[in-house]
Formats: structure tokens, sequence, C-alpha cells
């Protein structure tokens, strides 16, 4: 079975600062890994996803990730977020088969200017 | 390319009444999901669709829920009769096949049952 921890349910940063948001996965089966962001009164969006290869992803709007597998980890990071990454991020795996997607409870991103 | 159409956007209803949500997905995708996600917490899937044939329904709490997806295009998603817990966001996503990892979500339609 699979599943996902997102340790922080809000992180609160001031524009310009950095950011990471934490996750951790539990999983019987290699899988792949996703963040994927919901804007306020919009659907998700694919962020970036790693499937093999190099363990630092880089997504869209300047995020990357870095796959560790020993920690079973995949956190999101960004240099310097601004007020429009305000949303809500949520961290998937998927078995390699690709049959069903878990997400984890998400982390609101809260970004003060 | 259109995104995945979902409506109505809100609901309001009693409890022991019925609703439905419906939803099209991006020309193509073979692969339909209806995911629940309750506030505070992350999409759980209820059913997904290959083509117009069930693949996983083990979530769907089939004594108050029904899906179909006729014709293998759009679906539709019935609660009869709906719950106070059934309060929650109703995600439509769609993927064009097995092979393709990327979902696609819509706005999702958000259910208060009072």
């Amino acid at each position: 079975a699979q599943s996902v921890t997102q340790l922080d349910s809000q992180v609160p940063v001031f524009e310009e600062a950095p950011v990471e948001l934490r996750c951790n996965y539990s999983s019987s089966v290699s899988v792949y890994l996703f963040w994927y962001v919901q804007y306020p009164n919009q659907g998700l969006q694919l962020l970036l996803k790693y499937l093999s290869g190099s363990t630092l992803v880089k997504g869209i709007n300047g995020f990357e990730a870095e796959f560790n597998k020993s920690q079973t980890s995949f956190h999101l990071r960004k240099p310097s977020v601004h007020i429009s990454d305000t949303a809500e991020y949520f961290c998937a795996v998927t078995p390699y088969n690709f049959n069903k997607f878990y997400f984890g409870s998400g982390t609101k991103l809260n970004v003060k200017p | 390319e259109a995104g995945v159409a979902q409506s109505p956007r809100y609901k309001i209803i009693e409890k022991r009444q019925s609703v439905a949500f419906w939803c099209n997905p991006i020309s193509g995708h073979a692969t339909l999901y209806w995911y629940q996600q309750i506030l505070g917490q992350g999409p759980k899937l209820l059913i997904q669709f290959q083509n117009n044939g069930v693949v996983d329904d083990s979530q769907l709490p089939k004594d108050r829920f029904s899906a179909e997806r006729l014709k293998g295009v759009d679906s539709t998603l019935k609660i009869q009769p709906a719950k106070l817990e059934d309060s929650a966001v109703y995600l439509c996503a769609s993927r064009r096949g097995t092979a393709n990892e990327k979902l696609f979500f819509g706005s999702g339609t958000q259910l208060s049952v009072l």
C-alpha cells in the first residue's frame, strides 16, 4: 500500500524568501512522484514530476524538487517566492503501473508582502 | 486544448436529497477519475474508468454513490441520498491512457450538504 505525508498543513513566508514544502511517502513498490498546485477556485495543475534519472527535477514557475530514495522524501523548494505562488500544494505518488494516484493532505503556502 | 469541464460549480442541498455532477474530459482521454476532496484533506479516489469500463471503485460508497461513463466520454457521479459528511469538492480528472502519467483536473464541484 502507498501513503503520502505532508508534514506542514500551512507555511507562511515573506515574498522573496526561500521556501521548502516537505513530502514523505511510504510504498511497498517503486513509485513515481509528483507535485501538483491548486490555485484558489481552480483545479489541480502539474508542477513537476520525477520518473527516473536525475534526482533533482525542475518544474514550472521556478520550483524544483529532490527525490531522496533512502529517506523516501520528495521535498519541493523555491529559492525566492512571489505573491502569485500563494496556493495549496499537493504531493502525490503513483506505482509504476500508473493505475492509481495517492495524494497527500496538502500544504497551503501563504506568501506575504 | 480545452480542459476538463465540470458542472455545476457549486451545489447546496439538504441531507437525504439527491445530487448529480457532470464531467466532460479532454477529448481523446481514455481514463477518467472522480476524486472527493474534503476540506483539509488531499483528493481521495472514488472511481476510475478506462473508456466506459470501471477499473477501480473500491473506495466508492456504493450504497449511496453511483457513477457512469456511457460511450466512454463524459461521466456523471450521483449521490442518493446525501449525508452531511458528503460535503466536499468533487474533482474530475482525465488522462490520455495508462501509458501517460499526467492527470488533467477540472475545477471541481463544491457540494454543501445542510
